[in-house]
């Protein structure tokens, strides 16, 4: 089956303005989530989104959003990008099982995209 | 806070030699452990998880963890690197309680010929 799907592989934008990423996962992962990779900051987690709503979140600015839609595929905006908006951003989806009440991922884990190298100039 | 810590940040060694990578967290509930490797141009690509049963888990290329619950610690190991294993190295923690991965800083790996 397809993995991961980002797109753009990678973009370049000027500083003041805003990008949306797109996230398509594996058919029938539900669960959705964003990291930012910087070389100083390492791997970050920015949100995760579940059946269209956003039930974590990272300590990023109100800059940075996103969205799911009914199929599951998800888009992050970053609104007034700065040049430390710099990175790789990458997408994981996970397969959730319903127990005690609450969607958690299965020992399927995590599976990444191969991410959108954003650029801001 | 909860954090995940890898203590060696960049690691060099020749073919043939044994691997051990650290890896510690802080969290106090159950958690769900795995160790990523993202190879020059490629993405993240998982190696092995934990997530209940046997401590010692085995995973592709010959990796193996083991999970020690008394010490929060989940290190990488293989007997014998190759070349093809130069890459960075990421342990990842997902608290059950959550629905994130919180990735440690990743180790550097090199093997020379």
């Amino acid at each position: 089956k397809a993995g991961v799907t980002q797109t753009p592989r990678y973009l370049i934008k000027t500083r003041g303005q805003q990008v949306t990423l797109s996230c398509s996962p594996i058919s029938g992962h539900r669960s959705v989530s964003w990291y930012q990779q910087t070389p100083g900051q390492g791997l970050q987690f920015l949100f995760e989104y579940f059946s269209e709503t956003q039930r974590n979140k990272g300590n990023f600015p109100g800059r940075f959003s996103g969205r799911q839609f009914s199929n599951s595929r998800s888009e992050m905006n970053v609104s007034t990008l700065e040049l430390g908006d710099s990175a790789l951003y990458l997408c994981a989806s996970s397969l959730t099982i319903r127990t005690g009440g609450r969607e958690r991922t299965t020992n399927y884990g995590y599976t990444f995209g191969s991410g959108t190298r954003l650029t801001v100039v | 806070a909860q954090s995940v810590s890898q203590h060696n940040h960049h690691v060099i060694l020749s073919e043939a030699a044994s691997l051990e990578l650290g890896c510690n967290y802080s969290y106090g509930g159950t958690v769900n452990l795995f160790w990523y490797v993202q190879y020059p141009g490629q993405h993240l690509q998982l190696l092995l998880k934990y997530f209940s049963g046997d401590p010692l888990v085995k995973g592709i290329k010959g990796f193996e963890a083991e999970f020690i619950k008394s010490k929060f610690s989940f290190n990488l190991r293989k007997p014998s690197v190759q070349w093809s294993d130069t890459a960075e190295y990421f342990c990842a923690v997902n608290a059950n309680s959550g629905y994130a991965l919180n990735f440690g800083k990743g180790t550097s790996l090199l093997v020379t010929p």
